[in-house]
């Protein structure tokens, strides 16, 4: 089946520091990826759409200056949590949908997710 | 207002025993898909099962079977034959418009729990 790899699957930094999150579809081309925020227990969010080559589409509430997202190519999406404090230590999770894909479900690919720790 | 919601926090089963997870899901659309998922404490997110809002027949995928509701709005996933490796949370999600563009809204979750 189709795989999203997500790198690093885990990352500790101190505050203040920016941390870069990448998301590739391995063996698929994807224009449109998501990235979730997954906080201990709770469900996922959805924080932005990334979409190649153009700007990302950011839910209410989620900072665009603070998680900034570019999808340069269409394997590849990156996460980066800029100036990153305590409160933003989280899984964040991305998923890719496949440049092909149909109407019917499934299509939508999940990283591993990668699991934040600020200090 | 809540799209997606799944009222068991938890869920206790012995082996071998089928389980429902009920799930819940509000919508004005006509056009939706109707999603589960399985995360176990790796993280990764599982594709389970898939309904879309057309299909007439409720869907099945080997163990699993989505009991389609349309008029209650309720989608619960269906386990059969419960297994130890069955313990995780499930999530189930909703996309509104059939297109693979559109985002995945997801309920709160239940974590089941298969007793040997």
């Amino acid at each position: 089946g189709a795989v999203v790899s997500q790198h690093p699957s885990r990352v500790i930094c101190k505050s203040g520091t920016s941390v870069k999150i990448e998301c590739r579809s391995l063996d698929f081309q994807a224009t449109t990826m998501f990235w979730y925020r997954q906080f201990p227990k709770q469900s996922l969010m959805l924080m932005a759409t990334s979409n190649e080559g153009s700007k990302a589409t950011y839910e209410q509430g989620v900072e665009k200056d603070k998680f900034l997202i570019n999808h340069a190519s269409l394997t590849l999406s990156t996460l980066t949590v800029t100036s990153a404090h305590p409160e933003d230590s989280s899984f964040y999770i991305c998923s890719a949908l496949p440049l092909l894909a149909g109407a019917a479900g499934g299509e939508l690919f999940f990283g591993e997710g990668s699991r934040l720790t600020v200090l | 207002a809540q799209k997606i919601t799944q009222t068991q926090p938890g869920m206790f089963v012995q082996e071998k025993e089928a389980v429902t997870l009920d799930c819940t899901y509000d919508t004005s659309d006509q056009s939706y898909g109707l999603f589960w998922y399985k995360q176990p404490s790796s993280g990764e997110m599982i594709f389970l099962i898939y309904q879309g809002s057309y299909d007439e027949q409720n869907a099945t995928e080997g163990r699993y079977s989505l009991n389609f509701q349309k008029a209650r709005k309720s989608a619960n996933l269906v386990i059969s034959a419960s297994q130890l490796g069955d313990s995780a949370m499930y999530f189930c999600a909703m996309r509104e418009g059939l297109q693979g563009a559109q985002k995945l809204v997801f309920g709160q979750g239940t974590r089941l729990t298969i007793n040997p």
